[in-house]
């Protein structure tokens, strides 16, 4: 079935770049999307790309699709404090592309 | 606010008790789910509604049954809670057709089972 495969943890320092990791196993998904979930939250949708695409770009993120390896990532851009918190990863669950399946979550700690 | 509204926000039942968590949109979607998350686990899908009169399983469905009661409501009923159902439950509904808008979430139940 589908899966949604991410690391857990990231930590970076104020300023630098992030990087999450991301790979699925449904090439049918339309949409690919990262969530973000800061702590006693819900999840937010953070930005999200179309399967046709290779890179999207949102002030300070980017998200590369590379769809022969299933293979997409986020990039945080000047990382701050206030984006510390669990990335969620994910595709569509059903063909009609309505329900998903979401990665384990990457947590993101950044230091000053 | 509009949004997802989700009812209790805390519950602790013992094993064999039942309860109904209630969510409730008011942003007109058509799709509605509901999902559990688990430490190290993420979230995954127990049960979702693509528009009003359907349901379909998830990825995780055994011990749970829902109700799409109308447009709006959305419920998740534990006939007979066992500790492993001890999670945060979240529902969230989305616009069919406007899949790039995502879904919107509510703040979660959290529930414990002793």
């Amino acid at each position: 079935g589908e899966d949604v495969e991410q690391s857990l943890f990231l930590s970076v320092r104020e300023g630098d770049s992030s990087v999450i990791n991301c790979t699925y196993t449904d090439s049918s998904s339309t949409y690919l999307y990262w969530y973000k979930q800061e702590p006693g939250a819900g999840l937010q949708l953070l930005t999200y790309i179309f399967s046709n695409m290779d890179m999207k770009q949102d002030q300070r993120l980017t998200v590369l699709l590379n769809k022969k390896d299933k293979h997409l990532s986020l990039r945080i851009a000047d990382t701050q404090t206030g984006d510390s918190a669990i990335y969620f990863c994910a595709e569509s669950f059903n063909q009609a592309g309505t329900a998903l399946i979401f990665g384990k979550g990457t947590t993101l700690s950044v230091s000053s | 606010n509009a949004g997802v509204t989700q009812t209790p926000k805390f519950q602790v039942l013992k094993t064999g008790q039942s309860m109904t968590l209630q969510c409730a949109q008011d942003m007109n979607h058509n799709s509605m789910y509901w999902y559990r998350q688990d430490p190290g686990m993420g979230l995954r899908l127990i049960y979702y509604s693509a528009s009003e009169g359907t349901t379909d399983k998830g990825e995780v469905p055994n011990g749970y049954n829902v109700s799409r009661l109308n447009k709006r409501e959305f419920s998740l009923r534990l006939e007979s809670a066992a500790p492993s159902q001890t999670s945060v439950y979240f529902c969230a509904s989305s616009e069919a057709g406007r899949e790039n808008y995502g879904y919107t979430f509510g703040s979660g139940t959290r529930l414990t089972v002793v």
